[in-house]
């Protein structure tokens, strides 16, 4: 069964500092995604991606996040200035888009401290 | 009100019963649906995929979308200890729009 690949499993940082969150997603699928799980709250939106650009963000995805599809396998987030609240964590999705569901990875715990 | 909303429980079961989920939505745009397992700090697992109304079944589970009425379902037979997880649902209103989520219902299955 293909997977959405997600690395690190987990990263300590300190505030202020940059972090990239790296996910492989399944490699024929077109719309790729962040989200984030707070602990003990549910999985909010931050962004999805397809044909090489941003197509929705939320909120929460302001402009100290960004993303990116350096090559043809690879999604990275990036947070350029952490903050204590960014903790949480944070998973990659993936799908086709007109048949199955969404894919997600088994997800990135970041802590920032 | 929430766009999706899901009871939090914990709902316990025994080993063998049926188990019974449900959310309701306010925004009538969503037409898929879909009901994912997540443990504890994991990913969460997609267990059904539902275009539209219907009934969908898959081993074990079944799935129920009634979108006259906002409401989505979904049934656990024969439940398992390994059953013992948060259930999520989540809905989009086209295929590949963002996905939003109910707060999930954990689940407790007792051997």
């Amino acid at each position: 069964e293909p997977e959405v690949t997600q690395t690190p499993s987990h990263q300590v940082t300190q505030m202020g500092q940059e972090v990239i969150l790296r996910c492989v997603p399944i490699s024929n699928h077109l719309y790729f995604y962040w989200y984030r799980q707070i602990l003990g709250q549910k999985v909010e939106f931050l962004v999805s991606f397809y044909n090489n650009e941003i197509s929705e963000k939320s909120e929460i995805f302001d402009d100290q996040f960004s993303v990116e599809r350096p090559d043809g396998s690879n999604f990275t987030l990036k947070i350029r200035s952490t903050k204590l609240e960014d903790s949480a964590m944070y998973f990659c999705a993936s799908t086709f888009g007109y048949r199955g569901g969404y894919t997600f990875g088994s997800g990135t715990r970041l802590t920032v401290v | 009100q929430k766009e999706v909303e899901q009871d939090p429980g914990p709902l316990s079961v025994p080993e063998g019963a049926i188990v019974s989920l449900n959310c309701t939505y306010s925004n009538s745009a969503f037409q898929y649906f879909m009901w994912y397992r997540q443990y504890s700090r994991k990913g969460p697992e997609l267990l059904m995929y539902t275009y539209s109304s219907g009934n969908k079944e898959d081993g074990r589970f079944t799935a129920q979308v009634d979108k006259s009425s906002k409401y989505i379902s979904l049934f656990i037979r024969d439940s398992q200890p390994s059953d013992s997880a948060t259930y999520l649902c989540a809905m989009s209103g086209a295929a590949g729009n963002k996905l939003t989520f109910g707060g999930g219902t954990r689940v407790l299955v007792k051997p």
